[in-house]
């Protein structure tokens, strides 16, 4: 079965700090694996999407790797802030058109 | 723009009553999506539509029905609610091509009692 798992399910940080969010996946054939972020009673808006010829991609302060051959994918955020507060969630499109979410990181940054 | 609007945004059903969700996007997008959101779960793929006239099951079709009414239009439907399909669902859109990200409606909370 084609999984996704994010570790931690939850993360404090101080405002200002560099932290990092993991993302596993089982799949090794995967077309590409997307980042989204979901504000409390919203819809996930998508932050990042890497190709699987890809190995990063960056947009502002936000920057993710995939490495298909350990099934991992980071999303790197610097110098955080507080309206970085959301639930973070990545996911794999796989054959068929399908995306498999994973549960999902929430963070909350602390002025 | 709009994007991606679902209606209703919230309601209350009884076991047994049917109800259609809304989706609809301006955005001329070829496939569109329902997912269901549950606690611990992550998001499930219920049904998709890669193009106008084609639906197919996703992870968890059993209880739903799919309506593509046009390009712009997916619908959801249930026919006999289950206190089990209480859950936030989603609509999305997507270009075509396998490397385009998809664009998702607030969603509609739906409780069944």
């Amino acid at each position: 079965k084609q999984e996704v798992t994010q570790i931690p399910a939850a993360l404090s940080v101080p405002e200002g700090e560099n932290l990092v969010l993991n993302c596993s996946f089982t799949d090794s054939a995967i077309y590409n694996l997307q980042w989204f972020r979901q504000d409390p009673g919203k819809g996930l808006t998508s932050l990042l999407l890497i190709q699987s010829s890809q190995r990063e991609q960056t947009s502002g302060r936000l920057n993710a790797s995939l490495d298909k051959s350990s099934g991992r994918s980071t999303l790197y955020i610097a110098a955080s802030q507080p309206g970085d507060s959301a639930t973070y969630l990545c996911a794999d499109l796989v054959q068929g058109g399908k995306l498999i979410f994973g549960q999902g990181t929430e963070l909350s940054v602390k002025p | 723009n709009a994007g991606v609007t679902q209606t209703p945004k919230f309601q209350v059903l009884k076991t047994g009553q049917s109800m259609t969700l809304q989706c609809a996007q301006d955005m001329n997008h070829n496939s569109m999506y329902w997912y269901r959101q549950d606690p611990g779960m992550g998001l499930r793929l219920i049904y998709y539509s890669a193009s106008e006239g084609t639906t197919d099951k996703g992870e968890v079709p059993n209880g739903y029905n799919v309506s593509r009414l046009n390009k712009r239009e997916f619908s959801l439907r249930l026919e006999s609610a289950a206190p089990s399909q209480t859950s936030v669902y989603f609509c999305a859109s997507a270009p075509s091509g396998a490397n385009q990200p998809q664009h998702f409606g607030d969603g509609t909370r739906l409780s069944i009692l």
